[in-house]
């Protein structure tokens, strides 16, 4: 089965760089989701990431470790509105996912 | 594209009465997935669909708990008789399986409130 540990909570600073980490015990692997999710609303995709390395995507970049069993979401120059939850992800057959517990991330002016 | 569109958003009941949950998946999407969320226990699957046929349902509750996907244009979750403890976000997603990385799109969520 699939295990998806997450920090609970993270508070940052307007225009700082944060990083949520991610890891992950699987008995497969077949790629690891970020999805962001606002108070109150649906979770909607951020990133993917299946070969190991940083995937860059404007202010937000995602990084794996395959042997290691970890991620990283970076967010650079926060804003107001990146605070959210944010959940990893991992398929677990077929098309299932497992959803991390998520970590809320608030952003202080 | 509308995206996947729930009904209700929000629905209050009492306990013991029926609560049916529809959900209409993006046109062409072949996976249907349905979701509880709550604080104490994070994002659930509940129940997919593949080509509108239930792959595993390992994660509905118990037998109060039923989904239907007659079409692939649509699904309902139905809570029959509905409890306190059933009071959670539920949301309905979908994607194309054997698409690009498999990537789910949600619906806005429906918030069920069992009093």
């Amino acid at each position: 089965g699939q295990n998806i540990d997450q920090p609970t909570e993270m508070t940052a600073t307007e225009g700082a760089i944060v990083q949520i980490n991610c890891t992950y015990q699987t008995s497969g692997f077949n790629g690891l989701f970020w999805y962001q999710q606002h108070a109150g609303e649906a979770p909607t995709f951020l990133s993917y990431n299946v070969l190991d390395g940083l995937e860059e995507k404007g202010r937000f970049s995602s990084f794996l470790s395959r042997s290691k069993g970890y991620s990283y979401l970076l967010l650079k120059e926060l804003q107001m509105k990146d605070s959210a939850s944010y959940l990893c992800a991992v398929p677990n057959y077929g098309q299932n996912f497992v959803f991390g517990p998520g970590t809320r991330l608030s952003v202080l002016p | 594209d509308a995206g996947v569109i729930q009904s209700p958003r929000h629905e209050v009941t009492e306990m013991g009465q029926e609560v049916t949950l529809r959900c209409k998946p993006i046109s062409g999407h072949n996976s249907l997935f349905w979701y509880r969320q709550t604080m104490m226990r994070g994002l659930e699957l509940l129940i997919y669909f593949n080509n509108n046929v239930p792959i595993d349902d390992s994660g509905m509750p118990e037998d109060r708990f039923s989904a239907k996907m007659p079409n692939a244009s649509f699904s309902t979750l139905k809570i029959q008789p509905s409890e306190p403890r059933d009071s959670a976000v539920y949301f309905c997603a979908s994607s194309l399986a054997g698409g690009r990385k498999n990537i789910q799109y949600f619906g806005a969520g429906t918030r069920l409130s069992v009093l």
